[in-house]
């Protein structure tokens, strides 16, 4: 199993541009969530999805928007990057029931 | 002001030594409270959970403990190793489910041999 992907690992964004963050996992996981770490600060939730087709927001939603058409994939989108939104944006997920939460390796997004 | 405070904030100890991290918290009502070890460049992983009536969980060399009336949990590591060199997350899951988490910001923990 590969547990939780996500791609791509880095990217260089100019202001005003979007792009899409895809996370995936082979563990059929109902729940899935996508976080943003900054530095002095600890993990923030940005959206979470309880199962296909379904999608909530967290802690910090504004300027994301997300997608689970598909229960391995939770999709992160920017439709408009800012400066502030330069960040490591991790996704994890978690079974029905199940206590364990996994983390996938990051994405590095810089906005300039 | 951090919900989930986090202490010390870095710490190097040589190898072989034990080491304890701090982990006090408000958030409330608790539901559960759980240590991540997070290497440089990866995702967090988990490696102790406990709920508000477990006092301790170990896990390998890893021990954690919890005093739900002080809101206060430490995570004790015996005879370091140079992989245990990471950042040790504290976070609290609210009753509710996994959307209502804080996490602490973190110690940087450096073993030196």
């Amino acid at each position: 199993n590969a547990g939780v992907t996500q791609t791509p690992k880095f990217r260089v964004l100019k202001t005003g541009q979007s792009m899409t963050l895809l996370c995936a996992q082979d563990m059929n996981h109902e729940y899935m969530y996508w976080y943003r770490q900054d530095p002095g600060m600890g993990l923030r939730l940005i959206h979470y999805s309880v199962g296909e087709g379904t999608t909530a927001k967290g802690e910090v939603p504004d300027g994301y928007n997300v997608s689970r058409l598909k229960k391995q994939n939770f999709l992160l989108g920017l439709e408009s990057a800012a400066p502030s939104q330069t960040s490591v944006y991790f996704c994890a997920s978690k079974g029905d029931g199940g206590a364990w939460q996994f983390f996938g390796p990051g994405t590095r997004l810089t906005v300039l | 002001k951090n919900q989930v405070e986090q202490s010390p904030q870095s710490l190097i100890i040589l190898e072989g030594k034990n080491c304890t991290l701090q982990c006090n918290y408000t958030v409330s009502p608790f539901s559960n409270l759980r240590w991540y070890k997070q290497d440089t460049g990866r995702g967090p992983v988990s490696l102790t959970i406990m709920t508000f009536s477990e006092n301790t969980k170990s896990n390998g060399r890893y021990t954690a403990t919890l005093d739900a009336d002080t809101k206060q949990s430490s995570l004790h590591i015996t005879a370091s190793q140079l992989s245990d060199s990471a950042s040790y997350i504290c976070v609290v899951i609210l009753s509710g489910g996994y959307q209502k988490v804080t996490f602490g910001i973190g110690t940087k923990l450096q073993v030196i041999p």
